[in-house]
């Protein structure tokens, strides 16, 4: 099984500010995928980061507010731009093993 | 689009009950997993059925594919504390083999 890290762990941000959450693999993967949980809800697929190419976004989600870096097989970065409060959520980042493995979680508030 | 309902939303058992998930899709899947999420944790994947009809179990959970491989359900047979969390199915989306998307969730919460 995967070993994934995420930092930060949780951050307060203000409005109009930008954050970037990194994943760390304690492997190499093809794929990595991040996912957004808000307050009592379900996971929302937002992209998929391939590395050497482009991140693919589901409906709903753009690059611009969403970037995403894949530099190598085992880290991804996500960045939530322009922060507003309905951005107040959990992001995970998961990669594939028997199953999908999750990253512990970013807990994002936004005021 | 393509959704995936969990039914209940909620359900609070005393210690010892049964409890019993459900879970239904829009679309025929060509598989579905079974996730489970402590309070302040990440999902954790549990278990993936493929053929129609699957039944398995594990200890005390039994997870079950439906004929049309359009539903499926998880049973826990006499809870305990440690069942606490949040239950979640998906299924593959239409889009991509590894993108799932994943049940709306069943919260339990286990009385002592």
């Amino acid at each position: 099984s995967a070993v994934i890290s995420q930092k930060p762990s949780r951050d307060i941000c203000q409005r109009g500010t930008s954050l970037t959450i990194q994943c760390q693999v304690d492997s190499q993967v093809t794929m990595m995928f991040w996912y957004r949980q808000q307050p009592g809800q379900s996971l929302t697929l937002i992209a998929t980061a391939n590395q050497g190419s482009e991140a693919t976004y589901e409906s709903g989600f753009v690059i611009d507010k969403f970037p995403i870096s894949r530099p190598n097989l085992t880290f991804s970065t996500l960045t939530v731009s322009n922060m507003s409060p309905e951005d107040s959520s959990i992001y995970l980042c998961s990669v594939w093993g028997h199953g999908q493995y999750f990253g512990p979680g970013t807990r994002l508030t936004v005021l | 689009g393509q959704q995936v309902m969990q039914i209940p939303q909620y359900q609070h058992v005393q210690e010892g009950e049964d409890f019993t998930t459900y879970c239904n899709s829009s679309t025929t899947l060509s598989n579905i997993q079974w996730y489970k999420q402590r309070p302040g944790g990440h999902p954790v994947f549990l278990i993936q059925l493929v053929k129609s009809g699957e039944v398995k179990k594990q200890k005390r959970l039994t997870f079950q594919f439906g004929e049309a491989k359009k539903n499926s359900s998880l049973h826990i047979t006499a809870t305990q504390t440690t069942d606490v969390g949040t239950y979640f199915c998906a299924g593959p989306t239409t889009s991509g083999t590894y993108k799932y998307i994943f049940g709306t969730g069943t919260r339990l919460k286990v009385l002592a």
